[in-house]
């Protein structure tokens, strides 16, 4: 159950792009199509923003959009505001019937 | 609206044990399957999924035999025994419900810190 790799740390000025990867293996990132992420600002409990890889819950901005290729996935925010620094973490299901996180990615708006 | 409240948390010593509830409301608990996940500074690490009727449990590997979830439907509460508690062990423990294969909405976690 060894955590998935994410960078530590990405940044960007408002108004542009940023993407976060998500490193996995064949157990999961790979195999399964089960990659979420989370979005935590500090002292609060994660939320909920992107499931199945692109699919996003009622309520979270277009701004946040999910892919994957092969054993890695990544979360893109475009059009990037203050309000979207916190960290990111990102989730796949196993072989393992398990779970397993990602180190997390703290994002530094300019 | 969703409510997930944990309880529980506090110092203990290494060896000693600990028992976390998360009282839930605003959903249908009975049906629902939950999840406990912890974190230490910076890293989020899953813990434990319990089915909705508590027939099937999954642990991570560096809980497996020490932590036990359980579940009370009758008053819509989860809970996860901890024994021969470790420092590794000290982390924000957070409950949070089971939608598919991820984690939907989440308490607000209780602190566990294991030092002698």
């Amino acid at each position: 159950q060894s955590a998935l790799t994410q960078p530590a740390s990405v940044s960007g000025s408002p108004g542009q792009s940023i993407t976060i990867s998500c490193v996995g293996t064949s157990s999961d990132v790979d195999f399964y199509n089960y990659v979420s992420w989370y979005q935590q600002h500090p002292g609060r409990a994660p939320k909920f923003i992107i499931y199945d890889v692109t699919n996003r819950p009622s309520g979270v901005s277009s701004r946040f959009s999910g892919s994957k290729s092969g054993n890695t996935a990544s979360l893109t925010i475009s059009g990037l505001q203050a309000e979207d620094e916190a960290d990111y973490y990102c989730s796949s299901y196993t072989s393992s019937t398990t779970r397993v996180f990602g180190g997390g990615t703290k994002l530094t708006v300019l | 609206q969703v409510q997930l409240v944990e309880s529980g948390g506090g110092v203990v010593q290494p060896g000693r044990s600990l028992r976390l509830s998360c009282a839930a409301s605003g959903f249908s608990f009975t049906s629902s399957g939950m999840h406990w996940v912890r974190q230490a500074p910076g890293k989020l690490e899953w813990v434990a999924l319990i089915s909705y009727d508590e027939s099937t449990k999954y642990y991570a590997d560096s809980v497996k035999g020490r932590f036990n979830i359980s579940r009370d439907n009758s008053k819509n509460t989860l809970y996860l025994q901890m024994n021969s508690l470790r420092p590794e062990d000290t982390a924000v423990y957070y409950c949070a419900t089971d939608w598919g294969h991820y984690f939907r909405y989440w308490g607000q976690g209780t602190l566990v810190s294991v030092s002698s």
